[in-house]
Parts: C-alpha cells; structure tokens; sequence
C-alpha cells in the first residue's frame, strides 16, 4: 500500500542547515512534493521535483531524490527563525484521482 | 486567474448536527478535487477524491460524505457529527488539462464539535 514516512521532528540552531527526510512507496509518483504549513495556516507548496531528476535546488532549498531507494530529502541553508513550521512529504497516487498522499509532517523548531 | 474558495474558515458545531463545508474553484474546467482533514497534531489524510461530476471515491470510511454537483463545486457533507470529526479540513484541486504539476489548497475550515 502506499505509506510516506517522516521523522516527526527536528530542532536546529538560527543559521545551520536543517535537513528533513522522507521514505514514499509509490514508485509510479511523478512528481514529489514539500509542502509547508505554518501554525495555523493552511498549506503552502514549497517546491516538488521530477521523479527522473536526482536533485534540485532553489535558493535556500534544496530537494534530493534517490529513486532507487524511494528516499526524499529536503535542505534548507542558512535556517531561519521563520522556518519554524511542519513540513510535509508528499507522493501522486494514481489510483486515487492523482491525490496527494503525505507524511505525517516534520516539525522543525528553530531556535536563536 | 485560477482561484479556490473554502467556507467557512472556522465553524463550532454540536454533536449531532449536520454539517456542509463547500469548496468553489475559479479559472478551470474539470480539475481533479480532493478533501483532507487533519487532525489535532496529525498528518492530512485524504477524505474523497472526485474527477468529474458526480464521481465521487470515498479513502476512508467514516461519518462523512462529499458530493459534486457541479463541475468546480466539492461539498462536504455529515447528518450527524461526532466528536472525532474535528479537524481542520482543506479542499484541493489539481488541473487535468494542462498537466500541470501544482495542487492548490483552499485556506481550510476549522471544525470543532463540542
């Protein structure tokens, strides 16, 4: 079936890079996806990359994707104290109309 | 321009009353619509998925149901609330026709059944 884990949190220091993983089961995704949700807001789409791309960056993102391993992981340079917030891991699941199937979310505390 | 509304964004309803929260979407045509619902300090989980007009798939059994009556209209339906039914509820929708690779999330509705 199809299941996207994450660990549930992370805590890092204003300035370091944070680093957030994800394992996803459905090897037929064609995108995957990092979404934000800042606390008590809805979501916001972060970045998402090509399932036949290795990695990705944009500005203090950067997105790796290890398909043989179906391993995402999400790098944010220079954190922020405005970083603060869950982030979620998300797959395509074509048998449900295309849906996006998401990790439980991490969240990342970062403290000054 | 392509838009979602989601109404209400916060709603406090006694167990056992009904419920509908209504999702619009603006600026496409035939978009694949979803509903989630996250639970307090919990993942999303999808809910319904619908591709097309009265084509509704239910993920999880549950209280809830969704219908489509028209083609950029989602409503999420319940005769009788429970107490689990909280949760904070968010419409999406993805474009079938240009491919694209987005989903947009509507602002979500905050239910709590007291």
């Amino acid at each position: 079936g199809e299941d996207v884990e994450q660990s549930l949190f992370l805590s890092v220091r204003e300035g370091d890079s944070s680093v957030i993983n994800c394992t996803y089961t459905d090897s037929s995704s064609t995108y995957l996806y990092w979404y934000k949700q800042e606390p008590g807001a809805g979501l916001q789409l972060l970045t998402y990359i090509f399932s036949n791309m290795d990695m990705k960056q944009d500005q203090r993102l950067t997105v790796l994707l290890n398909k043989k391993d179906k391993h995402l992981s999400l790098r944010i340079a220079d954190t922020q104290t405005g970083d603060s917030a869950i982030y979620f891991c998300a797959e395509t699941l074509n048998q449900a109309g295309t849906a996006l199937i998401f990790g439980k979310g991490t969240t990342l505390s970062v403290s000054s | 321009s392509q838009t979602i509304h989601q109404w209400p964004a916060t709603l406090v309803q006694p167990v056992g009353s009904p419920l509908s929260l209504e999702c619009t979407v603006e600026g496409t045509s035939n978009p694949n619509l979803y509903w989630y619902r996250q639970a307090a300090g919990r993942g999303l989980q999808l809910l319904f998925y619908s591709v097309g007009i009265g084509q509704i798939s239910s993920e999880v059994p549950q209280n809830l149901s969704a219908s489509r009556p028209q083609d950029r209209q989602f409503i999420l339906s319940s005769k009788k609330l429970l107490l689990s039914d909280s949760g904070f509820y968010l419409c999406a929708w993805r474009d079938t026709y240009t491919g694209d690779s987005a989903y947009t999330f509507g602002s979500g509705t905050r239910l709590t059944v007291v």
